[in-house]
Parts: structure tokens; sequence; C-alpha cells
């Protein structure tokens, strides 16, 4: 089944020790996402990919960074993890991004703890 | 600003109907969607509209009405596995999606 897949599910960290998310898809998508989410709350978009221009949100903090290495992996680089940073990050993708109707599809998530 | 309304949470029983309110307002608009998101979960896509009207899709139907920027989601015959958060997500002029904090949906036996 083509889909999003998301490593690892639950992620610990320690205050300032640099972390790395990762996404795949198997769905041939053009467009990859990463969102923040915390409890209770809207997802927050950090930045997408159409292919492989980056598009970073003007409110993202540099602490974050993201590599898109090909179509199917896209990572998401936290290099000093602060407490506030604790929450859902997920990752989606959808086939182009400049039409109505494109949907987004995401993965399973992953929950990121920071001690 | 852009801005999406949505109550915080609902409580409905088992079986009965429940209709989640959605009011947006946005720089434009092209489409609206509604996400289903149980807790610890990722969203999954349950309906998109563009245009006015009403889109049925099994137990669930939602509702678009653009000149009040308002889109509901309808669910019948309420099941247990229901119990979960709806997002309402709107596109706005420059392809972004606009998110709502999303209603909780607590479903009684």
């Amino acid at each position: 089944d083509a889909m999003v897949i998301q490593n690892p599910r639950y992620q610990v960290t320690q205050f300032g020790k640099p972390v790395t998310l990762s996404c795949s898809q198997t769905l041939n998508h053009n467009v990859m996402y990463w969102y923040q989410q915390k409890s209770s709350q809207a997802p927050k978009l950090l930045f997408h990919y159409y292919d492989k221009d980056f598009n970073n949100e003007a409110d993202t903090p540099d602490n974050f960074q993201s590599r898109r290495p090909n179509t199917s992996f896209c990572f998401l680089d936290i290099r000093s993890p602060g407490l506030g940073d604790a929450a859902m990050y997920l990752c989606a993708t959808s086939r182009d991004g400049n039409s109505g109707a494109d949907t987004q599809y995401f993965g399973p998530g992953t929950r990121l703890t920071v001690l | 600003g852009q801005n999406i309304d949505q109550p915080t949470e609902m409580t409905a029983t088992e079986g009965a109907i429940v209709q989640i309110n959605c009011t947006y307002q946005t720089s434009g608009f092209n489409g609206l969607f509604w996400y289903q998101q149980h807790a610890g979960e990722a969203p999954t896509f349950l309906s998109y509209n563009v245009l006015d009207g009403l889109e049925e899709k099994g137990r669930f139907s939602s509702f678009l009405s653009r000149s009040k920027g308002y889109s509901y989601l309808l669910l019948k015959e309420l099941q247990m596995k229901d119990s979960a958060s709806y997002l309402c997500a709107v596109r706005d002029s420059n392809y972004q999606l606009i998110w709502g904090a999303g209603t909780k949906l607590i479903i009684k036996p």
C-alpha cells in the first residue's frame, strides 16, 4: 500500500541534544511538508518542499532545519531542542501543492519528548 | 489575518447525529477540507468542498456556504470509534492550508 512512513514513532532527547526525524513516502508525491502540532492546537507548518525547492515559513525558528535528499525521503533536524519543542511532528505529502483539491496525506507522526 | 473557528469540544450519544461547525476568514478561497484525528495519531482526510452545497460520503457529510464563510461536518449513526478531533482547513488564494485547532468529539454510550 502506498503510504507515508515516519520513524521513529516516539523520540526522547535531552535538552540541547540534536535530533533527526525521518519521513519517507511511496506515493511519489511532489510535495512534502513538516508540521509541528501541540496538544489541542492546529498543526503548524514548519516548511515544505516542492520537489527540491525548499520553502521555509517565516516564523519557523532557525533551530529547525530540513533536508530532502530525494523524492522519497525528507528529514527534520532540530539542532538544539528546548522544552518548548516537545510536540507531535507530522510529515505530509501531496501530489502537486498548487491546485485547490490537492490533498495532504499524513504519516503517523513522531512524538518528541525533551527532558 | 486569517482565521478558522471551530468549537473546542462537543459531546454526543452513540447512534445519534452531530453537526460540527467551522467558520473561516481567509485571503481567498480554494476549497475546504475536513480531517479526522484520533488521539495521538495523524490526521486522516475525510472530505473536500469547493462548491456550495452538501457532499455525502457514507455516514459523513460536509456542507459549504462560501458566501457565509461557513462549513459543517455532519456525522450520522455515531459509533464509539468516531470519538476523535475533527479539523477544518481552508486553502487560501496562495494555496496555503489554514488549519483550525479542531473540535474534540466525545461519544457517550
